[in-house]
């Protein structure tokens, strides 16, 4: 049973269009993340979102639309795509957003290629 | 942005021997974390430090926290292939994880 799923793996697709990336987690989280990773392996976080809540939004383009419609999920939209969007996009949770130490699981990652 | 920087950034060594690599920063940490990638997967943690000084071994992986908490190392005694990874410090601060520059770790048979 995977703890942290997302869909697609894998995602080929041309300028401009307009698609979503979807993120699951069965632990019982209240905290979700999306975090993007470039072609240099540096892993940046994206949004944060706490029981529904966003509390993190690193200064991400407007094309970029997280939405939680639920605490087990977080999926996030991407419109008008450009090269440079092209990225390993990873879909994270934690059981809270605060204290020390607290554990990160992440999802497999999500492949994005903008032709 | 406070930087994690982390050293060497690319690392290739023999199925055997010892490693180190670093993590530094010229800010203090509240706590540091270890993660370890492997391709195509996510990131996995591997350890939590919080107290200067503080040691920490995981079978062949040891981890150190800098007494200033400003710097972080982790030694791997006897690398063996499984070892081989993109290996990530990180820390936590104003309620979201900040990652370092990574090391990607190649062990060669």
């Amino acid at each position: 049973d995977t703890a942290v799923s997302q869909t697609p793996k894998y995602l080929v697709t041309q300028m401009g269009n307009d698609k979503s990336i979807k993120c699951e987690q069965n632990l019982g989280h209240d905290t979700m993340y999306w975090y993007k990773q470039d072609s240099k392996k540096f892993l940046k976080i994206m949004f944060s979102y706490n029981n529904k809540e966003l509390i993190i939004n690193e200064t991400v383009p407007n094309r970029f639309s997280p939405k939680s419609p639920d605490k087990a999920h977080l999926n996030l939209h991407i419109n008008s795509l450009e090269l440079g969007d092209s990225a390993v996009y990873f879909c994270a949770s934690s059981q809270d957003s605060r204290g020390l130490g607290n554990t990160i699981y992440f999802g497999e990652g999500s492949w994005l290629t903008v032709v | 942005t406070q930087l994690l920087e982390q050293s060497p950034q690319f690392l290739s060594i023999q199925e055997g021997e010892n490693l180190t690599v670093y993590c530094n920063s010229s800010s203090v940490f509240s706590s540091l974390q270890w993660y370890r990638q492997e391709p195509g997967e996510g990131p996995v943690l591997l350890v939590t430090v919080v107290t200067g000084g503080e040691v920490k071994k995981l079978k062949r992986l040891t981890f150190q926290f800098g007494d200033a908490r400003k710097d972080s190392s982790l030694h791997i005694t006897a690398a063996q292939p499984g070892d081989t990874g993109l290996y990530l410090c990180a820390r936590t601060s104003n309620e979201k994880l900040t990652f370092g520059t990574g090391t990607r770790l190649t062990i060669i048979p």
